[in-house]
């Protein structure tokens, strides 16, 4: 599964858009980019997740550049309660065990 | 929220003894796995399962045993608790899904005190 690197931390106001890069530049072609965000003391909670073209749930959306080499996930109306440990991982598909490992992620503070 | 519960969610042990965590859900997904979340570690897998009585190590696998009888439990055993297993672990549970993507459901986590 391809590495993937993230900012360490980044400040967000509340109310308005986060942005949240990854680069994953040796990705392949049947590798899918997951995000996940893990609130202070909770378990990690699934965000969203594509392979090439753009995605959008309730949640945030996340857009893949046409590389593929690296995507941002986007939190249109950020708020505080979106305080959160925020992990990009690549995870090559039809794999039998689906496991995710996770790296250090990127901390996002949404600040009023 | 998917179906995920641990028990128990809190545990005090003393080195030595042996302790069981489990995992319950609710959802019948195939695979379960086993994490520990320690600062400056992040999240790393312990074990997994990708059915009933098919398990494998991940990781950090070294002092812990699991058991999957059933669908809907897996176990997480340290036979032998040490300090260096007190953490936080966390269960979670995936299907596959269109095109084999798959995305992780992640319980509560229990935090474990070993002393």
């Amino acid at each position: 599964d391809a590495k993937t690197t993230q900012p360490p931390s980044m400040d967000c106001a509340e109310g308005r858009a986060a942005n949240l890069p990854c680069n994953h530049s040796t990705i392949s072609g049947n590798e899918y980019v997951y995000w996940y965000r893990q609130i202070h003391s909770q378990g990690p909670q699934y965000i969203i997740h594509g392979l090439k073209n753009n995605e959008t749930n309730e949640m945030a959306s996340l857009i893949i550049t046409e590389d593929r080499k690296s995507s941002t996930l986007i939190l249109p109306h950020a708020t505080l309660r979106d305080t959160a440990v925020y992990y990009c991982i690549v995870k090559r598909s039809g794999s039998n065990t689906g496991k995710l490992i996770f790296g250090q992620g990127t901390t996002l503070q949404v600040k009023p | 929220d998917a179906g995920i519960t641990q028990s128990p969610r809190h545990k005090v042990t003393e080195t030595g003894t042996p302790v069981t965590l489990r995992c319950h859900q609710t959802e019948n997904h195939r695979y379960m796995y086993w994490y520990r979340q320690d600062p400056g570690h992040g999240l790393r897998l312990i074990h997994y399962s990708y059915g009933v009585k098919d398990t494998d190590k991940g990781e950090v696998s070294d002092g812990y045993s699991v058991s999957r009888s059933k669908t809907e439990d897996f176990l997480l055993t340290l036979e032998s608790a040490t300090s260096s297993q007190t953490s936080v672990y966390f269960c979670a549970i995936s299907e596959t899904g269109a095109q084999g993507s798959y995305e992780q459901y992640f319980g509560p986590g229990t935090r474990l005190t070993v002393t």
